[in-house]
Parts: C-alpha cells; structure tokens; sequence
C-alpha cells in the first residue's frame, strides 16, 4: 500500500505569508496528488488536482507542485479566510491503494 | 450544478448494520464512479469504497469484509452499507464523486454515531 506522509501536521503565519505544506509519498505515484482544503463543520474541497492544476474557481494565490514521491502545496499570501485543514491525497490505481490521504495540515493565523 | 446529500440513521447499535444513502441532484447519476469517505472527530480522511453506474465496485481493503454499495440509477442514489459496527465506524460520513483521480463534489456529511 502506498503511504502519504504530510508535514507539518500545524503550522501557524500571520495574513500575507507564504506558507508551503509537504506530502510525501512512499512510492512512485506520477502526478496523482491532489490538495483538498477543509473548514470547521464543512466538508473538503478540491482547490488543486494532479499535483499542480487549480479547480475552477479557486484563487490563484493557491498553488501545487511535484511528481513521483514529492509534492509541495503553496499559498503565496495567506489569507483570513484560509484558515482551515489541508489534506494530500493520492490515487494508486485500483485493486491496490485505491485512494489514501495524508494527515492533514492545521493551518492557524498568529 | 451537481450536489450530494446524504440521508440515514444517525446512531446506530453496536454489532447492527449501519445504512446511508447518497442523492444525487443537479446532473446525472451515470457514467462516473461514486464514493463513500468517512473521518472520526478530530482525525483524518478514510476512503471506504466506489461505486460505477454499472454496479462494478471497488473497496478500501481494510474494510472490504463488511463493506457493501448499491447504486440506483433511476433514483439518482447510491448507498453504504457497513455491518458489524463498533464504536470505531463513528464519524462523519461523506458521499463524493470521483471525477478522474480525485473527488468532486462532495455533500455536507452526516454523523453516524454507533452507541446501544
């Protein structure tokens, strides 16, 4: 099974800085990582798909980057209304992983 | 555009089967694969299964044996069932679906809490 490892697991930034999440995968997974942001009560939503294409809709200040096993999720200018969770998740096809997600990443303003 | 909700039991009984069904409205049921994922209070994301429109399914191996879709295509739903349930399957339960490698839309959620 494929493992996703994603780091830091909280991270705290004041409005307009940059903030950087890592997902690691423990095998090769192409670009098959996509970025979900999650707000208290809500469910998640897709803002970034294979790897470094932004769902519709999403602001551009959200960005992803990677292949293979490492992958770089980015908000160039936090923002109030981004204070969320953040999950990895990556798709091996199926019938093995199928879908796994990471740990998920709390993003807090100082 | 396309939403989901689900509708079911919120609490139900250790050992018992657990129910939820997905309605898809806003766009057709057909030609896309269907999930259910869960998450605990406090925790991660679980991925518990798809279905296709065909009825062809895909589980999480962790939970195969008691993991059960069905999809409806006349009724725009889908449904979960988990058997067996202990304290562990509470969570927020979600319907999604899969477009491509990941999932969008998903719905609201709805807790299902297993307690006697």
């Amino acid at each position: 099974d494929i493992q996703m490892t994603q780091s830091p697991s909280s991270l705290s930034a004041s409005v307009g800085d940059r903030v950087t999440i890592t997902c690691q995968a423990s095998q090769d997974i192409s670009n098959y990582l996509n970025w979900y942001q999650q707000k208290p009560g809500k469910a998640p939503k897709l803002l970034i798909y294979d790897a470094s294409n932004l769902e519709t809709g999403v602001p551009s200040r959200f960005s992803g980057s990677g292949s293979g096993t490492d992958f770089t999720f980015t908000i160039s200018s936090l923002q109030p209304e981004d204070i969320a969770t953040y999950y990895c998740q990556q798709y091996d096809n199926l019938p093995r992983s199928g879908y796994t997600f990471g740990q998920g990443t709390k993003l807090e303003i100082k | 555009q396309v939403q989901l909700q689900e509708s079911g039991p919120g609490l139900v009984k250790p050992s018992e089967t657990l129910s939820l069904t997905c309605t898809v409205s806003g766009g057709s049921i057909s030609s896309y694969y269907w999930s259910w994922i869960r998450q605990p209070a406090g925790k991660g994301l679980e991925w518990i299964g798809r279905i296709y429109t065909s009825g062809s399914t895909n589980y999480n191996p962790s939970l195969k044996s008691r993991v059960t879709m069905s999809v409806d295509t006349s009724k725009n739903q889908f449904s979960l069932k988990l058997s067996s349930v202990t304290a562990a399957d509470t969570a927020v339960y979600y319907c999604a679906r899969g477009f491509s490698r990941w999932f969008d839309p998903w719905g609201q959620g709805t807790l299902v809490t297993v307690s006697s």
